[in-house]
């Protein structure tokens, strides 16, 4: 079963401060990808990495960056956290395939920016 | 940039009654999943169709892509309370990798 786990399931912040997200998936998959999810919104795609190294700006990548130096590691980094920024942060990974392939989750952060 | 659009938004159904999602893409698809996600949870994969017209079944679930591959349904029958939850398409515009989900249909189910 692929697994991919996040650091933390409830995380609260100050303003200003840097955040730390973690996800790391556990089979191999050369795609990861970070999500944020707000009602009414649905999910939203922050940054997604198809390879090590690499990354890729989603749809919604202001105030955020990224890092991923191990295949399996995909780091989620707010530099300067905003109360804008509370909400359900989401990994997944995937393995590489233009044709897709299924995305397994994480459980999910939720974060509070006060 | 590309889009994907779910109704409704909401849907409360009598337990028994049939449920029907609709997914629809600005851009043509080359494939597209769909997912379930129960309160509080997080979304786990349901199913993935790749051809255009392709139907798959999962038991009271039926899935449809559509011809163009630029949209999909998710159908319903005979509804349970174990069906409860928010029910997301998520498509791969042709020749990225990049998922973009659609933005859910919440499914509650009176028993």
């Amino acid at each position: 079963d692929v697994k991919v786990t996040q650091s933390s399931r409830y995380l609260v912040k100050r303003t200003g401060e840097k955040v730390f997200l973690e996800c790391v998936q556990d089979m191999d998959h050369e795609n990861m990808f970070w999500y944020r999810q707000d009602p009414g919104l649905g999910l939203r795609l922050i940054y997604f990495s198809y390879d090590v190294k690499m990354k890729e700006k989603g749809d919604i990548p202001e105030g955020y960056s990224v890092s991923r130096e191990k295949k399996e590691r995909f780091s989620l980094i707010l530099e300067s956290a905003s109360t804008n920024q509370t909400s359900m942060y989401l990994c997944a990974s995937s393995l590489s395939s233009l044709a897709g392939s299924s995305g397994f989750f994480g459980p999910g952060t939720r974060l509070t920016v006060l | 940039g590309q889009q994907v659009m779910q109704i409704p938004q909401y849907q409360h159904v009598q337990e028994g009654e049939d449920f029907t999602t609709y997914c629809n893409s600005s851009t043509t698809l080359s494939n597209i999943q769909w997912y379930k996600q129960r309160p509080g949870g997080h979304p786990v994969f349901l199913i993935q169709l790749v051809k255009s017209g392709e139907v798959k079944k999962q038991k009271r679930l039926t899935f449809q892509f559509g011809e163009a591959k630029k949209n999909s349904s998710l159908h319903i029958t005979a509804t349970q309370t174990t069906d409860v939850g928010t029910y997301f398409c998520a498509g791969t515009a042709s020749g990225t990798y990049k998922y973009i989900f659609g933005t859910g249909t919440r499914l509650k189910v009176l028993a």
